[in-house]
């Protein structure tokens, strides 16, 4: 099956230590996006990737960096991870074109504690 | 801009009830609307979405929501809730002109034996 896949599930860092989150997917979409959803709220894009163009959302702290090396992976860097950093981090991708209806897809979430 | 707006953060039903989440919309364009559920400690899943063609449309496990462009309002229903139906629910407008889109608050389904 296509799908949106995350690794890993659960991530523990210490406060300050950069950390990395991964994400992957098989369904050959153009546009992958990075969301953080804190407890009993609604995801928040931080940014997404559209081919090869960047495109950061102006409130995302420049703590947070991204990278796609080619359309199946992209990653989340968090610099130096603060106490309020901890939160749940989702992938998603949608397929982007005139006639689209550009529906994301989202990953099962990897969960970020800091220490 | 579009945006969306759930009415109830938590709504509460007996297994076997109808359920029923509202959603109402603001866009100055036709809109793409989705519901998504996420359940505890997973990702979003798309439920179901209208992208203009029919009003009423069904997704997944047996929901449905039926688009109102008087009312502008996207509700979701479920003629009989089950346990697994406990989630907490999302309903989306898609921001042409970011080419993103808008979450509302959620709304919280919890399900009572």
């Amino acid at each position: 099956d296509a799908m949106v896949i995350q690794n890993p599930r659960y991530q523990v860092t210490q406060f300050g230590k950069p950390v990395t989150l991964s994400c992957s997917q098989t369904l050959n979409h153009n546009v992958m996006y990075w969301y953080q959803q804190k407890s009993s709220q609604a995801p928040k894009l931080l940014f997404h990737y559209y081919d090869k163009d960047f495109n950061n959302e102006a409130d995302t702290p420049d703590n947070f960096q991204s990278r796609r090396p080619n359309t199946s992976f992209c990653f989340l860097d968090i610099r130096s991870p603060g106490l309020g950093d901890a939160a749940m981090y989702l992938c998603a991708t949608s397929s982007r074109d005139s006639t689209s209806t550009d529906t994301q897809y989202f990953g099962p979430g990897t969960r970020l504690t800091v220490l | 801009a579009q945006s969306v707006t759930q009415l109830g953060s938590h709504v509460s039903v007996s297994e076997g009830a109808l359920v029923l989440l509202r959603c109402n919309y603001s866009s100055s364009v036709p809109p793409y609307l989705f519901w998504y559920v996420q359940y505890p400690n997973q990702g979003l899943q798309l439920l179901l979405k209208y992208t203009s063609a029919a009003t009423l449309v069904k997704g997944i496990n047996g929901f449905e929501a039926e688009f109102k462009k008087s009312e502008t309002s996207f509700h979701l229903t479920k003629p009989s809730a089950h346990m697994s139906d406990a989630a907490e629910y999302f309903c989306a407008v898609r921001d042409s002109s970011a080419s993103k889109i808008i979450f509302g608050s959620g709304t919280r389904l919890s399900i009572r034996p």
